[in-house]
């Protein structure tokens, strides 16, 4: 069945760095590939989402493209923020809603 | 604006007892989801739903039942309450399976003492 793997656990790292969570998907579709968010205490919410044609999404900073060949969907930033600390989830959608097992990133000052 | 709203937003709850959490949504989507959050971890699915009176089972179901007796309502039923099923609850929505956002609620947090 569907599957997607992200980096695990906590990614730590100083404010004005650049950020790259990792996410590898398997499907038998041609799924959108998605990127959520969850501040602390909050609920989780939509940060980007693949576009069909190799447009690069991009929002607050963030940018993340979708390469079937090697089924990746990878977050980056090219920046850290301390406001960026949360917990990302990528998640697949081609004929259910699969979330990863979230990766923690925590910005230093 | 698509919106999921649950209630009760946090509950203490007796060990044994029987539990109730409610959503509503009025994004006129065909599928709720209920998903559970332990501290520091990642979100699990329990139940998910994509008709009027009729649950599937997700990842995690034993333990909870689940009621979805309307488009617009679906419920979690933890019937007999246990300290592990403390923890935070989400409820979402989505037009369909694929390919499309999912929006979450505020979350309920659940005490079991």
């Amino acid at each position: 069945g569907d599957s997607v793997t992200q980096t695990e656990g906590l990614v730590t790292l100083t404010e004005g760095l650049p950020v790259m969570l990792n996410c590898t998907y398997q499907s038998t579709y041609s799924p959108f590939l998605f990127w959520y968010v969850q501040h602390l205490n909050e609920a989780p919410k939509l940060l980007l989402k693949s576009f069909t044609d190799n447009k690069r999404p991009e929002h607050q900073g963030f940018h993340a493209t979708l390469h079937k060949s090697s089924s990746s969907f990878h977050l980056q930033k090219s920046s850290a923020q301390l406001s960026d600390s949360a917990l990302y989830y990528c998640v697949t959608n081609a004929y259910k809603v699969i979330f990863g097992k979230g990766t923690h990133l925590h910005v230093l000052p | 604006e698509a919106a999921v709203t649950q209630s009760p937003r946090s509950k203490v709850a007796v060990t044994g007892g029987k539990v109730t959490l409610s959503c509503h949504q009025t994004n006129n989507h065909d599928y709720m989801y209920w998903y559970r959050q332990d501290t520091g971890h990642g979100l699990r699915l329990i139940h998910y739903s994509y008709v009027a009176d009729s649950t599937e089972k997700g990842d995690i179901p034993d333990g909870y039942k689940a009621s979805r007796p309307s488009q617009e309502n679906f419920s979690l039923i933890l019937e007999l309450a246990s300290l592990s099923q403390t923890a935070v609850y989400f409820c979402a929505s989505s037009r369909d399976s694929a390919n499309t956002e999912v929006f979450f609620g505020k979350g309920t947090r659940l005490t079991v003492v």
